[in-house]
């Protein structure tokens, strides 16, 4: 089975700490995503990644930054966390042809 | 840009009913059409990916058909059971396998 591992369940942070959320992918996919969720908005793309060492900007990037130095790996980093950025994250990775998996979420709180 | 909705927001339904949940989109050069169930406070779970090239994908108890050409496709739920109460979204993946992600539809099933 696909596994896509978020590094934490649950994360409070207080505002202007810089904030890293790993996400790591057991089946060699070469698309990674990071979303957030927020009630009344839906999911919402941050940050993606097709190839190690490529990112592209999403629909919300500001205020966020990513890193994939390896293939399996794909960080979301908040360079100064604010309140505003307190949302469920979801990582996901797919191959180029489609067929998306995702994490089982991150769920920030920013105070 | 592209915009996803799904109808009904709600949906609430007795043990057994067979049910159809819809989704539209309004650019129809899209990729593949994929349908996730999210569980509340979790990640999403895949159901069915549609690939481009085809028109429905059946996986025990769930269809799910796509026409490109009219921006639909539908979720059925045969025999439904309190288990699948969930919030299901519908997700259309666009250029680099992007996911824009429908507004999703909360479905209650009552014992």
């Amino acid at each position: 089975d696909v596994k896509v591992t978020q590094s934490s369940r649950y994360l409070v942070k207080r505002t202007g700490e810089k904030v890293f959320l790993e996400c790591v992918q057991d089946m060699d996919h070469e698309n990674m995503f990071w979303y957030r969720q927020d009630p009344g908005l839906g999911l919402r793309l941050i940050y993606f990644s097709y190839d190690v060492k490529m990112k592209e900007k999403g629909d919300i990037p500001e205020g966020y930054s990513v890193s994939r130095e390896k293939k399996e790996r794909f960080s979301l980093i908040l360079e100064s966390a604010s309140t505003n950025q307190t949302s469920m994250y979801l990582c996901a990775s797919s191959w180029r042809t489609g067929g998306a998996f995702f994490g089982q979420g991150t769920r920030l709180t920013v105070v | 840009k592209q915009e996803v909705t799904q109808i009904p927001a709600a949906l609430s339904v007795p043990e057994g009913e067979n049910l159809v949940l819809n989704c539209s989109f309004t650019d129809s050069a899209i990729y593949n059409l994929q349908w996730f169930r999210q569980d509340p406070g979790k990640g999403l779970t895949s159901l069915l990916l549609i690939q481009s090239s085809q028109r429905e994908q059946t996986s025990g108890r769930l269809n799910a058909s796509l026409d490109k050409s009219s921006g639909r496709s539908t979720l059925y739920i045969a025999a439904s059971q309190p288990g699948d109460s969930a919030t299901y979204l519908c997700a259309v993946y666009t250029g680099f396998q992007k996911l824009v992600f429908g507004t999703g539809t909360r479905l209650l099933v009552s014992p």
